[in-house]
């Protein structure tokens, strides 16, 4: 099983909501990752995880709090945000945390922000 | 910043070969080079890698001159599904989040 599953498939919140993306592999990849994507812009990293610890939170708002659970599961929990925030989150996972692993991505939750 | 620069955008016509370059003038020693395509609303795919002189699989080749300092993404015949964004990234297996970022991408559009 090569594949990276992302839910919901789309989201719509208000700004007072609580909400979390969800993002499952089965590969036994150790290293999952979260981006944010806006129209016509390449992905923009936010958090890595590696071997269930974050390693890297590229300074991305309180707002999003990356929870991993167990080595194929990754959660993204949303509160308060704005609607610049509105944009494709992307989920994805590889064997180790570095470029020269491939990425497998999973298709994206699409989050509008009202 | 991202480590690579590419063209913002390539016009193509079906069949013929496509080649999109990527400068990446810091390459460290121990960098590969990997080449991701993106349809519109899907994540991005893994095309291609490689770290030195050139790489063919089904789907692309890579051609990677001696100093690396850029590299060429080669797709021979494209058809119209070949229309879809371009990544280049560098990086070593440090797992740097410099590397992780994506340039600004090639969006190739094939026309009939």
């Amino acid at each position: 099983d090569t594949e990276v599953t992302q839910t919901p498939k789309h989201l719509v919140m208000g700004m007072t909501n609580k909400k979390s993306l969800k993002c499952e592999q089965h590969m036994g990849h150790r290293a999952m990752y979260w981006y944010k994507q806006k129209a016509k812009k390449p992905p923009e990293l936010m958090f890595v995880y590696s071997y269930e610890k974050l390693s890297i939170n590229e300074s991305v708002p309180s707002r999003f709090s990356p929870e991993c659970p167990n080595s194929s599961l990754l959660n993204l929990h949303l509160h308060a945000l704005q609607p610049e925030d509105s944009a494709l989150y992307l989920c994805a996972s590889s064997q180790g945390p570095s470029v020269d692993n491939e990425q497998f991505f999973g298709p994206g939750t699409r989050l509008t922000v009202l | 910043l991202a480590k690579t620069t590419q063209p913002i955008s390539m016009d193509s016509y079906e069949g013929q070969e496509v080649n999109i370059t990527c400068s990446h003038n810091n390459i460290a020693t121990n960098d590969y080079i990997t080449w991701y395509q993106q349809f519109p609303s899907q994540g991005p795919r893994f095309i291609i890698q490689g770290y030195k002189t050139k790489v063919t699989n089904e789907v692309a080749s890579l051609f990677i001159p001696a100093d690396r300092k850029s590299s060429t993404l080669s797709l021979p015949r494209v058809s119209l599904s070949d229309t879809a964004v371009y990544y280049c990234l560098v990086g070593d297996s440090m797992g740097n989040n410099n590397d992780m970022r994506f340039g600004a991408g090639t969006r190739l559009t094939v026309k009939p």
